[in-house]
């Protein structure tokens, strides 16, 4: 199993653009989220989903976007790119059956200039 | 609001001695509390989960302890090597329930250096 894989590791982006962070799981997990780390702030929760064709809004979930049309992919799409959104993203995903741990990828550092 | 608060301060200790690291929280009725480690440039790992009436659990050289009465949890590592040098993070379900499954709050993290 790879476990849960984000793409891509690193990326720049120029204000007012538009990308997509990929996240697949291959674990069979109903459930995934999206966090956010930021120096002092710790992990904020942005989007999940609790499986394929439902998700709902975290803690800061403005300028984002998601959909789970598969139980495995889980995208996070930034619509408008902006410098506050400069930050280090995570994937992660659980299920009922694994205790309630959560399994997290490694991460996709984003920089907006 | 619901708050988990860790040392902000790093914590320098010298191998082999037992480190101890405290998590607080406030406005949270947890029915389970969880620890992960973070190396720099990698994602959270699961360390250990322990639930609302268990005082105490143990995995090799890790040990923490809750208190719902305190609202605290501190996590101990003992015989503390160089390797243990991380970030550890507290977690807890904002919904306090073990079955909500969507995602947990995460505290700020307490980085521990270990030095030989």
């Amino acid at each position: 199993n790879a476990g849960v894989t984000q793409t891509p590791k690193f990326q720049v982006l120029k204000t007012g653009q538009s990308m997509t962070l990929q996240c697949a799981q291959d674990m069979n997990h109903e459930y995934m989220s999206w966090y956010r780390q930021d120096p002092g702030m710790g992990l904020r929760l942005i989007h999940y989903s609790v499986g394929a064709g439902i998700t709902d809004q975290g803690e800061v979930p403005n300028g984002y976007n998601v959909s789970r049309s598969t139980t495995e992919d889980f995208p996070l799409r930034l619509l408008s790119a902006a410098p506050s959104q400069t930050s280090v993203y995570f994937c992660a995903s659980r299920t009922r059956l694994s205790g309630n741990t959560i399994y997290f990828g490694e991460g996709s550092w984003l920089t907006v200039v | 609001s619901q708050k988990i608060e860790q040392n902000s301060e790093a914590l320098n200790i010298q191998e082999g001695k037992t480190a101890t690291l405290t998590c607080n929280y406030t406005n949270y009725s947890p029915a389970y509390l969880q620890w992960y480690r973070q190396d720099p440039g990698r994602g959270p790992v699961f360390l250990l989960l322990i639930r609302e009436n268990e005082k105490e659990k143990r995995k090799e050289r890790l040990k923490v302890t809750f208190d719902t009465t305190l609202k605290q949890s501190l996590f101990h590592i003992t015989a503390s090597q160089p390797a243990d040098s991380a970030t550890y993070l507290c977690a807890l379900d904002p919904r306090g329930n073990s079955n909500s499954g969507y995602a947990l709050n995460f505290g700020k993290g307490t980085s521990l250096l270990v030095t030989p």
